[in-house]
């Protein structure tokens, strides 16, 4: 069964204080490893999609990469309005176009 | 350009009620998808349309879930009867079909069922 986990479950952040966020995932062909981000109250809001091990995607203060067993999303001097959860989703190879999800990582920053 | 729009955003009903959601993908997206979050799970895939044809019903939990996609545009999700374990977040998504690709699905506001 195609099985996606992040890490951590929340994470607090000093404004300017860099991290990453984590997503682990099984899945018997990878299509796709989508990254969203949700703010409360709102749907997932599309961020990137990553195909390949090695690939790596950019997005102002963000920057997502992929390897055969996991999923970073690296946040460089993040800002208040970045806190956000962010969620991580796969999708797999065959006829079905289904996300699997992550239950996500609660992202606060501080000024 | 619009995007997913859903309705209610709210609904609270009584154990045993009907409550019908309503989706309205994109303007030219084939495909349409419901997904559910339940309080403190991550959010699950219900089912998938192409145009108006389900294409995968396989996370519709029981018989009591009915949805439809007229003429391959708006769709609704009907829960008859509501049972306390159906409150939720209930998301609509949509995406372009592009030949054999699917592009990144965009995801409505969401409605949040209460079942009282």
């Amino acid at each position: 069964e195609d099985q996606v986990t992040q890490s951590p479950e929340a994470l607090r952040l000093q404004e300017g204080e860099s991290s990453s966020l984590n997503c682990s995932y099984t899945v018997s062909g990878l299509r796709g490893l989508f990254w969203y981000r949700q703010d409360p109250g709102k749907g997932p809001e599309f961020l990137f999609t990553l195909y390949s091990a090695g690939e790596e995607k950019e997005k102002e203060r963000l920057k997502a990469t992929l390897t055969k067993k996991e999923s970073f999303l690296h946040i460089t001097a993040p800002k208040p309005e970045d806190s956000a959860t962010y969620l991580c989703a796969v999708q797999a190879e065959g006829g079905f176009q289904k996300l699997v999800f992550g239950t996500g990582t609660r992202l606060l920053v501080s000024p | 350009e619009a995007g997913v729009t859903q309705f209610p955003s709210h609904s609270v009903i009584e154990k045993g009620q009907t409550v019908t959601l309503r989706c309205d993908p994109i303007s030219g997206h084939d495909n349409l998808y419901w997904y559910r979050r339940v309080m403190g799970k991550e959010i699950k895939f219900l089912l998938h349309f192409v145009k108006e044809s389900k294409q995968d019903e396989s996370g519709m939990p029981n018989n009591r879930f009915l949805a439809e996609r007229t003429g391959g545009t708006y769709s609704t999700l009907k829960v008859q009867p509501a049972e306390l374990e159906d409150s939720g977040v209930y998301f609509c998504a949509s995406s372009l079909r592009q030949g054999l690709m699917n592009t990144e699905a965009f995801f409505g506001q969401g409605t949040r069922l209460t079942v009282v």
